[in-house]
């Protein structure tokens, strides 16, 4: 079946410091790929995707590119900020299932100032 | 425009009661699902719909049920709470294509005591 890894956490940073999460996954077929970002008591948003190979996305400073060679889609920022602080989520889903998302477990990150 | 309304915020069951989770969307989203987030783990997919009158089962559907009687609203009922209900619940709405907007709502979190 398909199925998302995200490295565990809590990861816990400086403010200013460069942010890497991984994030692999297995899937049958060409899935879109997604991060999504959770603040302490709010809903899921989603931070950025990308739907095929070599696919780039970016928002709000961070980036992830879609691997397909690795199947990966690892999630960057260049410097964090405390505001970054949030349970981040890597998920797939694909083009004829919308909306019906595999998601990764979490990964806390804590930016400390 | 308030997006995706979930109430209640908490509530504590005992086992066996039932209950129904409420999600109201104003956005006009065809597209709606609710997940269940456990502690540590990603999100789960426990039922959807694509349009009024239509729903399916997801990957976790076992102890609830969903109606979907217009395009706003799309209810999650527990007929016979049991303590592996307890979880928080995120409903999820949107439309499909690339660039449209999609809403979790800020969840349910549920005890079962």
């Amino acid at each position: 079946g398909n199925s998302v890894t995200q490295m565990e956490g809590p990861v816990t940073l400086s403010e200013e410091a460069f942010l890497t999460i991984n994030c692999t996954y297995t899937a049958t077929g060409y899935p879109s790929l997604f991060w999504y970002v959770q603040y302490p008591g709010e809903g899921l948003q989603l931070l950025l995707k990308a739907t095929k190979a070599d696919d780039k996305g970016s928002n709000k400073g961070f980036e992830a590119t879609y691997r397909k060679e690795t199947t990966s889609f690892h999630l960057e920022k260049g410097s964090v900020q405390v505001s970054d602080s949030a349970v981040y989520f890597c998920a797939l889903s694909f083009p004829n299932s919308w909306g019906k998302l595999q998601f990764g477990a979490g990964t806390q990150v804590v930016v400390t100032p | 425009n308030a997006g995706v309304t979930q109430t209640p915020k908490f509530r504590i069951l005992k086992i066996g009661q039932s209950m129904t989770l409420q999600c109201t969307q104003d956005m006009n989203h065809n597209y709606m699902y609710w997940y269940r987030q456990d502690p540590g783990m990603g999100l789960k997919l426990i039922y959807y719909s694509v349009g009024a009158g239509i729903t399916d089962k997801g990957e976790v559907p076992n102890g609830y049920n969903v109606s979907r009687s217009t395009t706003e609203d799309f209810p999650l009922r527990l007929e016979l709470a049991a303590p592996s209900q307890t979880s928080v619940y995120f409903c999820f709405a949107g439309s499909v294509g690339t660039n449209q907007p999609q809403h979790f709502g800020d969840g349910t979190r549920l005890s079962i005591l």
